[in-house]
C-alpha cells in the first residue's frame, strides 16, 4: 500500500493563477480531508469528506474548492492563488469518524505551495 | 470554534533529560490525539485517549487526558535525539455533520546530544 499520497510536492504560483493539488489514498478509507500547516499555527482544516460525493467546509475553505468522485482521490482546487495561500497543505484521510473514538489519520507527504 | 494551546511553542534540551508539553482548552473533546511530524513529512499519530483522566504510555512517553477533557500532557522521560520533532495534539468534538478534529500550534522539540 502506498497510503496517502500527494502531487506535487513542491509548486510556484503567481498571483492569479489557479492550480490542481492532488490527493490519493488506496486505504479504502471513507474520510478525506485537507489541511494547511503555516508556522505558528498549526494545522488549520480546509475542506473535508465523509464519502465519494460529499463535501464540506472546514475552518479556512475561503479560495478553495473539492471534489470527491471517488473514494481514493481528493483534489483541491486553488481558483485564485494569492500570496496568502503560501503553505504547507496535507492530505489526510481515515477508516470513519466514531463518535467519542476518532479514528487515526494518515497524512501524506503535503506539498509546499509559494504564491509570488 | 475550538481553541487548543500547547506550550511550550519551542523546547531545546539535552539528551538525558526529562520534558513535559501541555495542550490546553475551554472545550470538552469526545477524544484527544498527539501526532509527531518530522520535517518534509506529514504528522504520524502516537496516540489517542478518550476517557477522561486517562493515562497510556508508549515507551518513554506518558500521555493524559485531564479529568474534564478539556486538557492535555504529553512527558517524555530520558529524551533522545530522535525524538526531536514537532508534537501536535489535536482535539475531536462531535458536530452534527460529524466529528473534526482541532490542531494546537504545535510544539518544537530539539534535544541535543
Amino acid at each position: 500500500n502506498a497510503g496517502v499520497t500527494q502531487t506535487p510536492k513542491f509548486q510556484v504560483l503567481k498571483t492569479g493563477q489557479s492550480m490542481t493539488l492532488q490527493c490519493a489514498q488506496d486505504m479504502n478509507h471513507e474520510y478525506m480531508s485537507w489541511y494547511r500547516q503555516d508556522p505558528g499555527m498549526g494545522l488549520r482544516l480546509i475542506h473535508y469528506s465523509v464519502g465519494a460525493g460529499i463535501t464540506d467546509q472546514g475552518e479556512v475553505p475561503n479560495g478553495y474548492n473539492v471534489s470527491r468522485s471517488t473514494t481514493e482521490d481528493f483534489p483541491l482546487r486553488l481558483l485564485s492563488a494569492a500570496p496568502s495561500q503560501t503553505s504547507v497543505y496535507f492530505c489526510a484521510s481515515s477508516q470513519s469518524i466514531g463518535f467519542r473514538l476518532y479514528n487515526e489519520q494518515f497524512f501524506g507527504p503535503g506539498t509546499r505551495l509559494t504564491v509570488l | 470554534t475550538q481553541l487548543l494551546e500547547q506550550s511550550p511553542q519551542f523546547l531545546s534540551i539535552q539528551e538525558g533529560e526529562n520534558l513535559t508539553v501541555y495542550c490546553n482548552s475551554s472545550s470538552v473533546f469526545s477524544s484527544l490525539q498527539w501526532y509527531r511530524q518530522e520535517p518534509g513529512e506529514g504528522p504520524v499519530l502516537l496516540v489517542t485517549v478518550v476517557t477522561g483522566g486517562e493515562v497510556k504510555k508508549l515507551k518513554r512517553l506518558t500521555f493524559q487526558f485531564g479529568d474534564a477533557r478539556k486538557d492535555s500532557s504529553l512527558h517524555i522521560t530520558a529524551a533522545q535525539t530522535g525524538d526531536t520533532g514537532l508534537y501536535l495534539c489535536a482535539g475531536a468534538v462531535w458536530e452534527t455533520s460529524g466529528s473534526r478534529l482541532t490542531f494546537g500550534e504545535g510544539t518544537q522539540l530539539t534535544v541535543n546530544p
